[in-house]
């Protein structure tokens, strides 16, 4: 069974710092995608960004960006330029052929202005 | 696009009654599903819907919880009795196709706490 590993409860970073936050999985497939979602105060669960296994290039979305290592089953999230609105749960997620989506744990990171 | 709709947003209860969690996803997703979230557990997929079909519904707790999606536009959640370890929040979401092809979409979830 696929399982995701969130190694890290919470994570301080300063304002304008960038911060990386890790995620390991494990799985037998080929072919999944990979999520990090963001859950703020409200509950709210928002996609931050997703990565297609089967692409080598890292995917990008403004200041967010993963650093996926296949081989490794690394996945793992960099935030630049943080702002206190990035003050969050971020949880990453594994999707395989059989639709379901595996959370971690979760990584509560706190903004320090 | 509204988005996730989830109804109530809060319910309180009392032990041994009966609560519907209700759900509309987004207009033209096939797939449909329902977590739990606690901080004991985490984030847990209960069961999830394809073309209003339940395909996986091997995270339901019990027999006390039932899931139903009578069309494409809307699902419950009903748990009968209801006991306070149900207490968490039941998040909903959809997705526009499966097979790893596309990112679910959540709800902004209802917090359930049973007395």
């Amino acid at each position: 069974a696929q399982t995701v590993t969130q190694s890290q409860p919470e994570m301080s970073v300063q304002e304008a710092e960038t911060v990386t936050l890790s995620c390991t999985y494990d799985t037998s497939e080929s072919d999944y995608y990979l999520f990090w979602y963001k859950q703020p105060p409200s509950r709210q669960m928002i996609l931050v960004i997703r990565q297609e296994a089967y692409k080598q290039q890292n995917a990008t979305e403004n200041r967010f960006s993963v650093n996926f290592q296949k081989a490794a089953k690394s996945f793992s999230l960099k935030i630049s330029d943080s702002q206190l609105g990035d003050a969050a749960m971020y949880f990453c997620a594994y999707r395989g052929r059989d639709d379901k989506i595996i959370f971690g744990k979760g990584t509560r990171l706190h903004i320090l202005p | 696009d509204a988005g996730v709709i989830q109804s109530p947003r809060h319910e309180v209860t009392e032990m041994g009654q009966e609560v519907t969690l209700r759900c509309k996803p987004i207009s033209g997703h096939d797939y449909l599903f329902w977590y739990r979230q606690t901080m004991m557990r985490g984030l847990e997929l209960l069961i999830y819907f394809n073309n209003n079909v339940p395909i996986d519904d091997s995270g339901m707790p019990e027999d006390r919880f039932s899931a139903k999606m009578p069309n494409a536009s809307f699902s419950t959640l009903k748990i009968q009795p209801s006991e306070p370890r149900d207490s968490a929040v039941y998040f909903c979401a959809s997705s526009l196709a499966g097979l790893t092809t596309d990112t679910q979409y959540f709800g902004p979830g209802t917090r359930l706490t049973v007395l």
